[in-house]
């Protein structure tokens, strides 16, 4: 069965210093990944998604990077966080093309920036 | 941008009632899909309806779709505290080079036993 791991679960960190949020996916392989943060009590938004390995596309203009170094690998990353960028994020996969087309999502990264 | 938009913001019932949600959106769709998250969790996938499709069921959960109109409703009948959850309804439609899931801002749902 496919599981998605992300992790750290939550973290602390100051404004201007670096972020590294990971995602893997076990038991499936050419999946479509995907980073989305929460705000408190609002939906979701989408911020990066990737159909392949180095294959990034950005929805909307950010402090943050993705990459994907392997298939089943998803990387958020900042160099120096701000603020604004305390929230909680997602990391999601699906199949790719004409799958069943549901998301399944890791259990989130809470991220407070002091 | 978020497409789906739900209604209400919060809703608070008894446990055994039945709870609606509705959920408008704005441009043609793939699909619809339905998602529940627990406080401080991820979200889990509940039920997808496709654009040919008016109506489905899934044990305790009746989705609607209506295209002409651009809605949808979430039935939960005969409700449990365990119910208690955010709801969100999410379109699926392409954009760009892939298929992409756009989220409401969702629906925050009390079961008071």
């Amino acid at each position: 069965s496919q599981t998605i791991h992300q992790w750290p679960a939550t973290l602390v960190q100051p404004v201007g210093s670096p972020l590294s949020l990971e995602c893997t996916v076990e038991g499936t392989s050419n999946p479509n990944l995907y980073w989305y943060r929460q705000a408190a009590g609002r939906g979701l938004q989408l911020l990066f998604y990737s159909v392949g390995i180095g294959q990034i596309s950005s929805e909307v203009p950010q402090n943050l990077s993705a990459s994907r170094p392997q298939d089943r690998q998803f990387i958020l990353s900042s160099k120096k966080l701000l603020l604004s960028d305390s929230g909680f994020y997602l990391c999601a996969w699906r199949e790719r093309g004409q799958g069943k087309g549901e998301l399944f999502f890791g259990e989130g990264s809470r991220l407070t920036v002091l | 941008s978020q497409q789906g938009e739900e209604d209400p913001q919060a809703l608070s019932i008894q446990e055994g009632e039945n709870a609606t949600m509705n959920c408008s959106y704005k441009t043609s769709i793939n699909n619809l899909q339905w998602y529940r998250q627990n406080s401080g969790r991820g979200l889990v996938h509940l039920i997808l309806i496709r654009s040919n499709e008016r109506e489905k069921h899934s044990g305790r959960l009746r989705v609607t779709l209506d295209t002409s109109k651009k809605s949808s409703s979430l039935l939960i009948t005969a409700s449990r505290a365990a119910d208690t959850a955010s709801y969100f309804c999410a379109t699926d439609s392409y954009s760009g080079s892939a298929r992409q899931l756009t989220f409401g801002s969702g629906t925050q749902l009390t079961v008071l036993p």
